[in-house]
Formats: C-alpha cells, structure tokens, sequence
C-alpha cells in the first residue's frame, strides 16, 4: 500500500536559518505530491504540490522537487520566519485517484526570533 | 467566501450518546472526506465520498456512519461513541478534475468523549 515518511519532529530553528524537512514515499504508479500546512489552531492549508517526476512546486518561499528515483518530496525554505511556526505535513494520491490520500505523521517547526 | 465549515468546533460528550458533527462546503465539490487526527498519527482517513449518495470507507471506517445526501453537506455521526474516538477531526472538499486534487479543509472539530 501507499506510506508517507516524515522526518521526526519538532525542528526547532533561529529566524533566517535554512529549512529542510525531509519526505519520502512508497507508492503504486504515479502519485501526485503535497505539502500541507497546518498553523496552530486552523485546518491542513495546500502549500505546494507536484504532479510528475523532476516537477517543484513552490509557494511563499518553499519549494519541494519531485524526485521518482529517490521517491522524495524535502520540503526546503532558504530563510524561515517566526511565522513559519506551523505542523507541515507530506501527503500523496494518485492522480485522478483522489479517493485515497495518505498523510504523514507530521513535523512541526517553531522558528525562533 | 470559498470555505469548508464544520460544527460544533469543541465537543465534550460520554460514553454512548450519539453525536453529529456537521460539514459543509460552498465549492460545488464533488469529493468529500473525513479525517481523524492524532498524536504521532498524522491524519487518518476516515471515510470519503465521491458524489451524492456514493461513500466508501478510508482506513479507520470503525464506529463511524456518514451520509450524502446533499452535495454540498457531508456529516459524520458517532452512533455509539468511545473514549477512543477522542480526537480531532477535519472534513476536507475537492474536486474530482483532472490534477486539481488539492483538498480544502475544515477549521476541526475537537472531540471529548468520556
């Protein structure tokens, strides 16, 4: 069946540091691939996706490449903010298979002035 | 205002008494789903529906029912809940067009069973 990795959480990094969270996937054919935010106190928010091999999605400074040889979707930021503070979750579907998406566990960062 | 909306936001009921949480989203989305967050779990689906009248189960079916009866409405009710059940809980939206998978959440619903 279809799994997410993430790595452990919490991160915890100073203002301007450099992000990366890692995430791989085990996954039949072809999924699409998300990054979902989750600020405190709010639902799961899209903050990037990628549809095929070798795509980057990117969205408010992060950005995530698709790699089908690596099966990996990293979440990377080259400056974080305090307002970045959020859980991150890594998520596939099948395209056009939408009936059944699977998360991962989740990683939150708390970004510290 | 696009949006999934979700009631009540914080419950706190026992052992056995049926409850309804409520979800609706104004997008004209085909796709509706039920989530259950945990600790250390991530997000869990709980069960989906791809039309008016079509659901199916997601991984975690037990001691949960939905309904669609209408497209824009999708409640998930707890016929007999258990402490188990305590969680918080997220409705999410779609559409089912080609590449447009990106599911649109609920605020959450978080639940207290005694």
């Amino acid at each position: 069946g279809n799994s997410v990795t993430q790595m452990e959480g919490p991160v915890t990094l100073s203002e301007e540091a450099f992000l990366t969270i890692n995430c791989t996937y085990t996954a039949t054919g072809y999924p699409s691939l998300f990054w979902y935010v989750q600020y405190p106190g709010e639902g799961l928010q899209l903050l990037l996706k990628a549809t095929k091999a070798d795509d980057k999605g990117s969205n408010k400074g992060f950005e995530a490449t698709y790699r089908k040889e690596t099966t990996s979707f990293h979440l990377e930021k080259g400056s974080v903010q305090v307002s970045d503070s959020a859980v991150y979750f890594c998520a596939l579907t099948r395209l056009g298979g939408y009936q059944k998406v699977t998360f991962g566990t989740g990683t939150k960062l708390q970004v510290i002035p | 205002e696009a949006q999934v909306t979700q009631n009540p936001r914080y419950l706190i009921t026992v052992t056995g008494k049926k409850l309804t949480v409520t979800c609706s989203q104004n997008m004209n989305h085909e796709y509706m789903s039920w989530y259950r967050q945990d600790p250390g779990l991530g997000l869990r689906q709980i069960y989906y529906s791809m039309n008016v009248e079509v659901t199916d189960k997601g991984d975690v079916p037990e001691g949960y029912k939905v309904s669609r009866k209408e497209k824009r409405n999708f409640p998930l009710i707890l016929e007999s809940p258990s402490p188990n059940q305590t969680s918080l809980y997220f409705c999410a939206s779609s559409t089912t067009e080609k590449k447009q998978e990106t599911q649109y959440f609920g605020p959450g619903t978080r639940l207290l069973v005694l």
